[in-house]
């Protein structure tokens, strides 16, 4: 079974400048996550989708960070204008949906802004 | 405690000794707890979802348990090698959102030859 796929591995930018990355998730799974894990903290969430719909952003920075889910499959996250404190590892995971259901991680953006 | 908290920060073992850490996490409305691996350059790797409270899962050398009554788990490596050097996170699913998870900042193990 093929696991969630994420690209670019890394990205280095000059801040003000946009990105975006891409999730591919594992065939099948209804829900997609977008967590960023800044040095030091745990991975937070950032966007849940199920299917091509937005279940929680609350923790988006909405005025300057977007994610869409196409066809209910691949999701992108977007930045623009970035910020120092973007840099982070950005994660995406899928899962079946439920509290007690496995979430499967791809293998992370390393996003540094300078 | 309102958030995941794990502890140590970090830990160094030597090769073949054994080692735990924690994870705190609320004891009001539990649903379950997740464990993961998370190496250098790799995807986070799940190793355990646990519901019961007593529960005990193990997985090659990696052990835990879980106490919901008091809000704690364990996670047990015994037998450290170096390729169990990683940041092992535990979460926890916040009740405001279906599936969300929450993290702890995880506690990273460096096992030395």
């Amino acid at each position: 079974e093929a696991g969630v796929a994420q690209s670019p591995r890394y990205k280095i930018i000059e801040k003000r400048q946009s990105v975006a990355f891409w999730c591919n998730p594992i065939s099948g799974h209804a829900t997609l996550y977008w967590y960023q894990q800044i040095l030091g903290q745990g991975p937070k969430l950032l966007i849940q989708f199920q299917n091509n719909g937005v279940v929680d952003d609350s923790q988006l920075p909405k005025d300057r960070f977007s994610a869409e889910r196409l066809k209910g499959v691949d999701s992108t996250l977007k930045i623009q204008p970035a910020k120092l404190e973007d840099s982070a590892v950005y994660l995406c995971a899928s899962s079946s949906g439920t509290f007690t259901d496995t979430q499967y991680f791809g293998p992370g953006t390393r996003l540094t802004v300078l | 405690i309102l958030n995941v908290e794990q502890s140590p920060q970090s830990l160094h073992v030597q090769e073949g000794d054994s080692t735990n850490f924690t994870c705190s996490f609320p004891s009001s409305n539990f649903y379950a707890l997740h464990w993961y691996r998370w190496e250098t350059a790799k995807s986070p790797e799940a190793l355990f979802v646990m519901t019961l409270n007593g529960d005990e899962k193990k997985k090659g050398r990696i052990s835990a348990t879980l106490n919901t009554k008091e809000g704690y788990s364990y996670l047990y490596i015994k037998g450290s090698q170096p390729e169990d050097s990683a940041t092992y996170l535990c979460a926890f699913p916040a009740t405001d959102s279906w599936g969300k998870l929450q993290f702890g900042a995880g506690t990273q193990v460096v096992v030395t030859p």
